[in-house]
């Protein structure tokens, strides 16, 4: 399967522990981005990345999230000290952008990690 | 200010029958427009996207969109509903402009497709 992976896809946790969560982007792709997304609405950009790069973080993104993309593959999005709040899908994409890209690129979604805090 | 609207919570159409999710954007350029459908517990699948060039554009699933640039709309249809087509529909927009290429999404619309 070449598409987008994320593990864990389900995720219970006690508030104030640490998770962690993984994105295995598709192969070639050099743009990783992550989302956050509650019920009933659509995805909330977090972060995003060119090839090893955090290029932008949303200003809705807290300190205690923190992303990376060590060596331009897969990434990880941890969250230290959940909230309740917390609890939503995490989702993971990748696209490809060509040197000269003007955004005419597609996004890759992975299925996503559901997070619970308890 | 960048934002999409999709002013339908949700859609009914009986299987067999012709669909349309709306969806509407404001750009301050001209834009690259997205949908992509949700299934439960899933992550977002690509269906079909607008960059330039003919207003009508054909996607996965027997799913079209058409770009109404005067009507700044994107609405997507299909012909024949069937149920297997029962689930959340999102549209998405870039302006072409923003270096980041960043998406703006809607709120989704859920469809039902009933037996």
């Amino acid at each position: 399967d070449t598409g987008v992976s994320q593990n864990p896809r389900h995720k219970i946790t006690k508030r104030g522990q640490n998770v962690t969560f993984r994105c295995d982007p598709i192969s070639e792709h050099n743009r990783l981005y992550w989302y956050r997304q509650t019920l009933g609405q659509g995805p909330e950009f977090l972060t995003y990345f060119q090839n090893e790069a955090q290029l932008e973080k949303s200003r809705l993104l807290s300190d205690r999230f923190s992303a990376e993309r060590p060596k331009g593959s897969f990434s990880t999005l941890e969250i230290q000290r959940t909230e309740q709040g917390d609890s939503a899908m995490y989702l993971c994409a990748s696209s490809l952008v060509p040197p000269r890209g003007r955004g005419q690129e597609t996004q890759y979604f992975g299925p996503g990690t559901r997070l619970l805090v308890l | 200010a960048q934002s999409v609207a999709q002013p339908e919570d949700q859609v009914n159409v009986a299987e067999g029958n012709p669909l349309t999710v709306k969806c509407t954007y404001s750009v301050s350029g001209n834009p690259y427009l997205f949908w992509y459908v949700q299934y439960p517990n899933r992550g977002l699948q690509f269906l079909l996207k607008y960059i330039t060039g003919d207003n009508l554009v054909k996607g996965s699933y027997g799913f079209e969109a058409e770009f109404n640039k005067s009507q700044t709309s994107f609405h997507l249809k299909k012909p024949s509903a069937l149920v297997s087509d029962s689930a959340l529909y999102f549209c998405a927009v870039r302006d072409i402009r923003d270096s980041n290429y960043q998406l703006i999404w809607g709120a989704g619309t859920k469809l039902i497709i009933k037996p």
